[in-house]
């Protein structure tokens, strides 16, 4: 089942922070952030691995509530470049695949 | 971090004739591919699992027959749109992950968009 992101778009200007969550309904086992510029492939930001984990690349770091089957991404002090849609795909127990939200649009203006 | 190509970038063919569409690992190797087709302001949705040396793994409702998947090496997996159709354009794309770990990263090539006339 697909996981639920939250807001589907946001707009900053730069320097503003934002916060992008993405809920499950099913027990996750990991979470993967992506960010996907227009016409281009999604690109591998980080990866949770166990409730409660943070990680950190950047100004852009994650949060993963194993218990609440959630994670959230926190963009701090946002730049032009963070600018795309982010997409969080969550793993299960099956090799390597992942189910991904529907995506979060995020726009960032000078 | 890990490379994954794609080839070609763009196709455009006419409807009834048939895409092939290749995926490789520059860097490293993988026994396992996975294909996702994303329409356009939508989410990647996977397709199918490519398997090295044995049968590609579909996901619901994806046609094997139309979508035939070949993982010939441990760098390269092929995906052959058949008989493609106007309803098939769209933007594919392969990812592998780096390892056999179930926490591996997985790295997406750069995709190759679909326009069937």
């Amino acid at each position: 089942q697909q996981p639920v992101q939250s807001p589907q778009a946001v707009i900053l200007r730069e320097g503003e922070d934002a916060v992008i969550n993405c809920s499950s309904s099913k027990a996750l086992y990991s979470v993967h952030w992506y960010r996907q510029k227009h016409g281009e492939a999604p690109v591998f930001l980080m990866i949770l691995l166990k409730g409660g984990e943070q990680m950190r690349h950047e100004k852009i770091s994650a949060s993963f509530n194993e218990k609440k089957q959630q994670s959230s991404l926190y963009l701090t002090a946002s730049q032009l470049s963070y600018s795309g849609t982010y997409f969080c795909g969550t793993g299960g127990t099956s090799y390597g695949k992942l189910t991904f939200g529907q995506g979060t649009i995020l726009t960032v203006h000078p | 971090g890990a490379v994954v190509s794609q080839h070609p970038s763009r196709v455009i063919c006419k409807s009834g004739t048939s895409v092939k569409i290749e995926c490789r690992s520059l860097d490293f190797q993988a026994t396992t591919m996975f294909w996702y087709r994303q329409f356009p302001k939508q989410s990647l949705m996977l397709m199918a699992t490519s398997n090295e040396g044995s049968k590609a793994t579909y996901e619901q409702g994806v046609e094997k027959d139309k979508f035939l998947i070949n993982h010939a090496s441990l760098t390269l997996s092929t995906l052959t749109v058949t008989s493609a159709h106007p309803e098939d354009s769209s933007f594919y794309i392969c990812s592998a992950p780096t390892g056999t770990r179930l926490t591996d990263t997985q790295y997406f090539g750069p995709g190759t968009r679909l326009t069937v006339l």
